[in-house]
């Protein structure tokens, strides 16, 4: 069985930095390019990073570019995304999603990120 | 990017269809075949139902088909159920490593 399951959200002042993480399991996880996508609280989906399966290529939305990184280990099953420079429109439920024939196939559960001071 | 044009929320009866449109442009919708529907209950995370436009993975009932006409994409649903209220959203590949989501439907089943 595919499981995401993620970790690492939580309650952080504006500027602070925080890292998500994303265990892969019931799949070869190297086989497949990982992305995030995060929803605002009421508001819709929106596409934040992606990564290659071999970790080379790494691509981030406008909006985020410069502030967050994506990686990930592939002998640990396992996806990152470290955020920095939080800002109050960072604040999202973040998800982890597999993808696969140019969608997203699985997701993690998603994990909350507060923004706050 | 701006994100993809959809309704805020459509309604039908048991049994019914509804559509579901999801607008783009030439560089995102009209320019690739890869449009995917996901489905979001209300604080689940998001379920593929639709992909490469019009394919149903695995399990997808057969109620839920997609199309694509230019720059607009859909989402038919027939056959409405009651658990089939949710939230509805499009996403397009837009070149560059770079995807789109719609603003998201809201579909109601009376």
């Amino acid at each position: 069985e595919v499981q995401l399951v993620q970790s690492g959200g939580g309650l952080v002042q504006p500027g602070g930095s925080l890292r998500l993480s994303c265990a892969a399991s019931g799949f070869t996880f190297s086989f497949y390019a990982m992305h995030w996508v995060r929803q605002a609280p009421g508001k819709g989906l929106e596409y934040v990073s992606a990564i290659s399966t071999d970790g080379a290529g790494t691509y981030y939305v406008n909006s985020v570019r410069g502030r967050f990184t994506i990686s990930r280990d592939n002998s640990k099953n396992t996806l990152y995304l470290q955020m920095g420079s939080l800002r109050a429109e960072d604040m999202a439920v973040y998800y982890c999603a597999r993808y696969s024939n140019s969608a997203y196939d699985y997701w993690g559960q998603g994990t909350l990120v507060t923004v706050s001071s | 990017q701006s994100a993809l044009t959809q309704p805020r929320s459509v309604s039908g009866s048991p049994g019914q269809s509804v559509t579901i449109s999801c607008s783009g442009t030439r560089s995102d919708v009209g320019g690739h075949n890869y449009v995917s529907w996901y489905q979001q209950h209300p604080g689940k995370a998001p379920k593929l139902m639709i992909y490469d436009v019009s394919k149903r993975p695995s399990g997808v009932p057969d109620r839920f088909s997609g199309s694509k006409s230019g720059n607009t994409a859909s989402l038919t649903i027939s056959g409405l159920q009651t658990d089939d209220e949710a939230d509805y959203y499009c996403c397009s590949y837009a070149g560059s490593y770079t995807w789109v989501f719609g603003g998201g439907t809201e579909l109601t089943v009376l």
